[in-house]
């Protein structure tokens, strides 16, 4: 499977900020996924980046505060922008992958912790 | 939309005793159906999935689940639980191309 990393793990933010968070994978992927996993609750699909194209964002999500970037096949970055108290999550990113170069599951990198005081 | 239900919020079993963690599935057409399981202060770690197949899939640290299409279930089972088990199970279905919805989660505590 493929090898994911997120950086930061983790981070305590002021409130009117913005973090960005960087997802990189070991090998090439088409598509990457973030999440959001708030205290206590289940993940929440965020949007859908894709290398060369505008992310695809979920009902709920807007570019404006979750801009994404994706400049190759193995990068991504999330920004929470102008945080709030009520962003304080868990961000993960995922990439589908399978044997022989199939995209049938999904995997998830450690996460980024964010608490905005 | 393609979804999946966890009807237990907490599952409590005694080590090495049998367990089983509850997922239903609503979709349309063939399900593609995951369990993954969360450690505290971890992130998500894939168990095993069903797509086509054998009803009875294993997947890693022992763990297995079996697709049932009439009562649309798709349990996770451990014959023999361990405490090191214990974090939090979420049952998933593709939804769409490649993104996943999941189940609200379900917290395994396996005493010894």
């Amino acid at each position: 499977s493929a090898v994911i990393s997120q950086k930061p793990s983790r981070d305590i933010c002021q409130r009117g900020t913005s973090l960005t968070i960087q997802c990189q994978v070991d090998s090439q992927v088409t598509m990457m996924f973030w999440y959001r996993q708030q205290p206590g609750q289940s993940l929440t699909l965020i949007a859908t980046a894709n290398q060369g194209s505008e992310a695809t964002y979920e009902s709920g999500f807007v570019i404006d505060k979750f801009p994404i970037s994706r400049p190759n096949l193995t990068f991504s970055t999330l920004t929470v922008s102008n945080m709030s108290p009520e962003d304080s999550s868990i961000y993960l990113c995922s990439v589908p992958q399978g044997p022989a170069g199939g995209t049938d599951t999904q995997y998830f990198g450690p996460g980024t912790r964010l608490t905005v005081l | 939309a393609q979804s999946v239900a966890q009807p237990e919020d907490q599952v409590n079993v005694a080590e090495g005793n049998p367990l089983t963690v509850k997922c239903t599935y609503s979709v349309s057409g063939n399900p593609y159906l995951f369990w993954y399981v969360q450690y505290p202060n971890r992130g998500l770690q894939f168990l095993l999935k069903y797509i086509t197949g054998d009803n009875l899939v294993k997947g890693s640290y022992g763990f297995e689940a079996e697709f049932n299409k009439s009562q649309t279930s798709f349990h996770l089972k451990k014959p023999s639980a361990l405490v090191s088990d214990s974090a939090l199970y979420f049952c998933a279905v593709r939804d769409g191309e490649e993104a996943l919805n999941f189940g609200k989660g379900t917290s395994l505590l396996v005493t010894p």
